[in-house]
C-alpha cells in the first residue's frame, strides 16, 4: 500500500538556520502531497500542498517541491524562527484528495534562540 | 476561523472498559474521519464517514470500534472494550470537498 517515510527527529536548530525535513513516498499513480504541522496543544494544520509533479507548495516561508523522479517532497525553510517549533508531518492522498491521508511518523523541530 | 473540537483532551480508562471519544466537526463539512497516533508511531487512518455511513475503514477498525453521528453535529468514536494497545492520541477531522481537512487537537487515551 501507499506509504510515507520521513526523516527521524528530533531536529534542533538555532534561530535563522536553514531547515530541511526529508520526505519520500511510495504510491500507485500520482498522489497529492501535503505537509501538516502540529503546534503544542493544537491539532494538525495544513501547511502546504502540491497536487502534481514539479508543483511547489509554499506557505509561511516553507516550501516543498513535488519530485516524481525521486518520489520526494522535502520541506525547506531558509531561516527558521522559535515560533516554528512544532511537529511536522508529511502525508499523501490520491490525486483528487478523496482517499484518507497516509501520514509519515512526524518530525519534531525545536528552534532555539 | 471554524475549528474541530474534541473532548475530552485526555482520558484514562481501565482495560476492558468502554470509552466514547467526542468530536464536533465543522458544521458545513461533509466528510468525517478518525485517525490515531500511538506514541512514537505514524498517524494512522481508522475510519471515514460520509452521508451518515462508514465510507472506508482500515484494518485497525475492528468490531471493537464504532462511529456515530447521533444528532447531526457530534461525531463519536466508541471503543467497546479497551485494550492496553488502544492507548494513543485520537484525532478527529472533517473535510469539505477537496483537500481541506481540519483536524481537532486530539484526545489522549490512556488504558491502564
Amino acid at each position: 500500500g501507499d506509504s510515507v517515510t520521513q526523516m527521524e527527529g528530533p531536529v534542533t536548530l538555532s534561530e535563522e538556520a536553514f531547515l530541511t525535513i526529508n520526505c519520500t513516498y511510495t504510491a500507485t499513480g500520482y498522489p497529492s502531497l501535503f505537509w501538516y504541522v502540529q503546534y503544542p496543544g493544537e491539532g494538525l494544520q495544513l501547511l502546504l500542498k502540491a497536487t502534481k509533479a514539479d508543483d511547489k507548495g509554499s506557505n509561511k516561508g516553507f516550501e516543498a517541491t513535488y519530485r516524481k523522479e525521486t518520489t520526494s517532497f522535502h520541506l525547506e525553510k531558509g531561516s527558521v524562527q522559535v515560533s516554528d517549533s512544532a511537529v511536522y508531518f508529511c502525508a499523501l492522498s490520491d490525486q483528487s484528495g478523496n482517499t484518507p491521508l497516509v501520514f509519515g511518523k512526524g518530525t519534531r523541530l525545536s528552534v532555539i534562540a | 476561523e471554524p475549528e474541530v473540537t474534541q473532548t475530552p483532551s485526555h482520558q484514562v480508562t481501565q482495560m476492558g472498559q468502554e470509552v466514547i471519544l467526542r468530536c464536533v466537526p465543522i458544521s458545513n463539512h461533509l466528510y468525517f474521519y478518525w485517525y490515531r497516533q500511538i506514541l512514537g508511531q505514524k498517524v494512522e487512518f481508522l475510519v471515514s464517514f460520509y452521508n451518515n455511513e462508514i465510507s472506508e475503514k482500515s484494518e485497525i477498525f475492528d468490531d471493537q470500534f464504532s462511529v456515530e453521528r447521533p444528532d447531526g453535529s457530534n461525531f463519536t468514536l466508541k471503543i467497546r472494550s479497551t485494550k492496553l494497545e488502544d492507548s494513543a492520541m485520537y484525532f478527529c477531522a472533517s473535510r469539505d470537498r477537496g483537500y481541506g481537512y481540519t483536524f481537532g487537537s486530539g484526545t489522549r487515551l490512556t488504558v491502564v
